[in-house]
């Protein structure tokens, strides 16, 4: 079955610059979070989408934007990359209304920043 | 601000030992409690508890969530070397209508099973 893909596993970048982060939700879901995991951290929601259109907002510094395209896949941008933006980023998929409360998680992409 | 506290941090155990983690929440419009694996890769669903008193089984694995309490447990039986893993909760604020609202995740609980 096809899960949630996310594009690329592993990023370096240096300070100050900028990276996406793709995400394919799975077929038919509709809505997308992105959640950010620190070393040793516990999972920190950034944000979410619903039907393209930002449905939650958590702890995403001013610095990232993202947004939910028509085929449904999600973009993360990042901008003036610091070192503490080093982590493990989760997007995650779900289907409105499926009453199961279950979000299916992507591998992550591994954003290092030199 | 919404908090989930986790404990053990960590759990050493040889198989064949039962284990039982430990979920604390402090959620706003709370809807649902959810306990996640996670290995090396992405967490992977468990079990989501919405009502207090039911448990919900599936194989080794069970959970129960009081919501007088504000805790859930997640009991493993005759662990294996499979069931070494991060163990996150996570809790469900209602955003209202049928939209699911974010997660608070705790800080999880790591489990080592020695042969």
């Amino acid at each position: 079955a096809a899960g949630v893909i996310q594009s690329p596993r592993h990023l370096i970048k240096e300070k100050r610059e900028t990276a996406t982060l793709k995400c394919y939700p799975i077929p038919r879901h509709d809505t997308v979070y992105w959640y950010q995991q620190g070393p040793g951290q516990d999972p920190q929601f950034l944000i979410s989408f619903y039907e393209k259109m930002q449905s939650d907002k958590g702890s995403i510094p001013d610095r990232f934007s993202a947004q939910q395209f028509s085929d449904y896949h999600s973009e993360l941008n990042m901008s003036s990359l610091e070192l503490g933006d080093s982590a493990l980023y989760f997007c995650a998929s779900s289907l409105e209304g499926s009453g199961t409360g279950e979000l299916f998680f992507g591998e992550g992409s591994r954003l290092t920043v030199l | 601000e919404d908090k989930v506290v986790q404990s053990p941090l960590s759990l050493v155990v040889h198989e064949g030992d039962t284990v039982t983690l430990n979920c604390s929440y402090e959620v706003t419009n709370f809807r649902s409690l959810l306990w996640y694996k996670q290995e090396k890769k992405a967490p992977t669903f468990l079990f989501m508890l919405t009502s207090s008193g039911i448990e919900k089984k599936s194989g080794r694995l069970s959970s129960i969530l009081d919501k007088k309490e504000l805790f859930s447990i997640l009991n493993i039986t005759a662990t294996q070397t499979g069931d070494s893993a991060i163990y996150l909760c996570a809790g469900e604020a209602n955003a209202g209508g049928t939209s699911y609202g974010k997660l608070t995740f705790g800080q999880g609980t790591i489990l080592t099973v020695h042969p």
